[in-house]
């Protein structure tokens, strides 16, 4: 099946640095990617959709600021936290989708833990 | 807004069991609705289910929609220790803004502990 990736896996940081996670679609071109937060013993809240080319499209209360995605290629999406708080601390997870649906077609990356001190 | 219901949120039972999550919702502009598992990483797919009434199998794992009654349940009959995960539900369906955007509403999930 399609592979999807995200770097790092794990990060630590101090509390006012920006943090920048990377989302790469190994064997497909992913029109669209999806970014997700979850937050320990809730589900997978979507933050933003990223189109390639195009401007992402943010959930309400997510801060565009705040969360900046970049969809630089068809193959990589990357997730910046600017000015990271503690309260940012969160299991984040990106998908990819090949032909722009979701549902079976979406492929999830294996999700980067954000710490905040 | 988009809402997906998950119960029981958790659920403890031994090996052998059969047990039955359930999925209810409410949502416009339905396109699908998914079962992934979560084990320690990301969520992995299970089922998508787009027709009421026809039950789909994967192994001792069966899933069946009904689009009437909005809801959606989810069995796992002889279970093994291998199957504790936190068992997703999601709804897929066209964004409120319109266009051919769809994206995915995840419920809390039920977290399955299987003792031996």
């Amino acid at each position: 099946g399609a592979v999807v990736s995200q770097h790092p896996s794990r990060v630590i940081c101090k509390s006012g640095t920006s943090v920048k996670i990377e989302c790469r679609s190994l064997d497909f071109q992913a029109t669209t990617m999806f970014w997700y937060r979850q937050f320990p013993k809730q589900s997978l809240m979507l933050m933003a959709t990223s189109n390639e080319g195009s401007k992402a499209t943010y959930e309400q209360g997510v801060e565009k600021d705040k969360f900046l995605i970049n969809h630089a290629s068809l193959t990589l999406s990357t997730l910046t936290v600017t000015s990271a708080h503690p309260e940012d601390s969160s299991f984040y997870i990106c998908s990819a989708t090949r032909y722009g649906g979701v549902g079976e077609t979406q492929y999830f990356g294996p999700g980067t833990r954000l710490l905040v001190l | 807004e988009d809402k997906v219901v998950q119960s029981p949120l958790s659920l403890v039972v031994h090996e052998g069991d059969t047990v039955t999550l359930n999925c209810s919702y409410e949502v416009t502009n339905f396109r699908s609705l998914l079962w992934y598992k979560q084990e320690k990483k990301a969520p992995t797919f299970l089922f998508m289910l787009t027709s009421s009434g026809i039950e789909k199998k994967s192994g001792r794992l069966s899933s069946i929609l009904d689009k009437k009654e909005l809801f959606s349940i989810l069995n796992i009959t002889a279970t093994q220790t291998g199957d504790s995960a936190i068992y997703l539900c999601a709804v897929e369906a066209r964004r409120n803004s319109g266009g051919s955007n769809y994206k995915l509403t995840f419920g809390k999930g039920t977290l399955l502990t299987v003792n031996p």
